[in-house]
């Protein structure tokens, strides 16, 4: 079965380095998404790409954020200058369709300890 | 702006009991609405969402919800829990939208504990 897959599952940084969070969405989808989860905290949106660009970011995406999808296969977020408070799980989600009725799949995510 | 609340961060239930999870959502549009469940070390996985037509909905591992629009509620139900049940649960609600990109927002999610 097709599933999302996210490269590392865990990242340890030092603040104030970049970081590259790697996805690889179901092949036919064409909408990606990143959210991320704070320790203890509701998943939360950060940012949507379709047809190469992006399609709604969040208050949280600001512009030490970014996302790419340098080639046919592959999404990524990139993080600039790491603080502190970026530590959390960041979940990379694909949908073959867009629309707010159709399912996103979720990768298993990557856990990002910022120190 | 939409919000989704999850009443309990921890519900706990013998096998074989009754599992209640309780999802509110505010929008001033009904909205989509989903549960996802996640396992450890694993990503979320849909368990069954609310579009349109017949207001309960069945999903995967025997699972159901009810959307009651006059609640703004959307309730998961499972009448018997089994060991592999113990997971996090997630409401999300999304927007009607067509043929774009579509943000879920979650809830702050629920664990669910299963005892023998």
């Amino acid at each position: 079965e097709p599933e999302v897959t996210q490269t590392p599952s865990h990242q340890v940084t030092q603040m104030g380095q970049e970081v590259i969070l790697r996805c690889v969405p179901i092949s036919n989808h064409l909408y990606f998404y990143w959210y991320r989860q704070i320790l203890g905290q509701k998943v939360e949106f950060l940012v949507s790409f379709y047809n190469n660009e992006i399609s709604e970011k969040s208050e949280i995406f600001d512009d030490q954020f970014s996302v790419e999808r340098p080639d046919g296969s592959n999404f990524t977020l990139k993080i600039r200058s790491t603080k502190l408070e970026d530590s959390a799980m960041y979940f990379c989600a694909s949908s073959e369709y867009g629309g707010g009725a159709n399912e996103q799949f979720f990768g298993p995510g990557t856990r990002l300890t910022v120190l | 702006a939409q919000s989704v609340t999850q009443l309990g961060s921890h519900v706990s239930v013998s096998e074989g009991a009754l599992v209640l999870l309780r999802c509110n959502y505010s929008s001033s549009v009904p909205p989509y609405l989903f549960w996802y469940v996640q396992y450890p070390n694993q990503g979320l996985q849909l368990l069954l969402k609310y579009t349109t037509g017949a207001t309960l909905v069945k999903g995967i591992n025997g699972f159901e919800a009810e959307f009651k629009k006059s609640e703004t509620s959307f309730h998961l139900t499972k009448p018997s829990a089994h060991m592999s049940d113990a997971a996090e649960y997630f409401c999300a609600v999304s927007d009607r939208l067509t043929g774009t990109a579509s943000k879920l927002t979650f809830g702050t999610g629920t664990r669910l504990q299963v005892t023998l």
